[in-house]
């Protein structure tokens, strides 16, 4: 998985409550993503990180803000979780470069609201 | 605009065929066209990408064909093997410097032996 981890890697919380994703890589990329997962919609992407305090929404960012201290870590944010946000998250970096485009996916975190 | 339409849905191919998968765009400034493999509990891998200014590109029994003007792109796994078997996305990135991929809705893969 490129040098990224996810933590948790399942969650499982009530509704109302705030929860936290962390993302991690050690491959110093400049670019960090989250997404989330779910049927019927594949990948669709919540925010992203173009260096070091430096982030922007995605196309779904409504109920979630993300933070980025470092380089190494993305912090991803459900400020009161609701049902709607059961999913599988992911987090990928990049290094955009002439022939450097790709993305790569961490493990997936799957978080449960009940 | 922003949108990439992936069809079918799902897929069953026998053991040594072909299997298909189709994508289509709108948005013509698009310059990156990847191909990503999932499988069950795993985060997505890059398999095959291809940008704008070829028709085709070839990496083993995988190719992508590329067709500029009808804005579609298509994955043929040659020779398919149960080991196939997984959910494919297709994606594209718009100009820009984010990098921001847009993804089609999946096609899940299964090749019966």
């Amino acid at each position: 998985d490129a040098g990224i981890t996810q933590s948790p890697r399942h969650k499982v919380t009530e509704t109302g409550t705030p929860v936290t994703l962390r993302c991690h890589q050690t491959e110093n990329h400049r670019y960090m993503y989250w997404y989330r997962q779910d049927p019927g919609h594949g990948l669709r992407l919540i925010h992203y990180s173009y260096g070091v305090k430096d982030t922007d929404k995605g196309e779904v960012s409504d109920g979630y803000s993300v933070s980025r201290s470092k380089t190494e870590d993305f912090l991803l944010t459900l400020e009161s979780a609701t049902s709607s946000q059961t999913s599988v998250y992911f987090c990928a970096i990049s290094e955009r470069g002439s022939n450097t485009d790709t993305q790569y996916f961490g493990p997936g975190t799957r978080l449960t609201v009940l | 605009q922003q949108q990439v339409k992936q069809s079918p849905q799902s897929l069953i191919v026998q053991k040594g065929g072909i299997s298909i998968i189709n994508c289509a765009y709108e948005n013509t400034a698009f310059d990156y066209f990847p191909w990503y493999q999932q499988f069950p509990g795993k985060g997505p891998a890059l398999l095959i990408a291809i940008r704008p200014d070829v028709s085709e590109k070839k990496e083993g029994r995988f190719t992508i064909s590329f067709n500029k003007s009808a804005k579609q792109f298509s994955l043929h796994i040659m020779d398919s093997q149960p080991g196939d078997s997984a959910t494919y996305f297709c994606a594209a990135k718009g100009g820009g410097a984010t990098n921001k991929l847009i993804f089609g809705t999946g096609t899940l893969l299964a090749v019966q032996p």
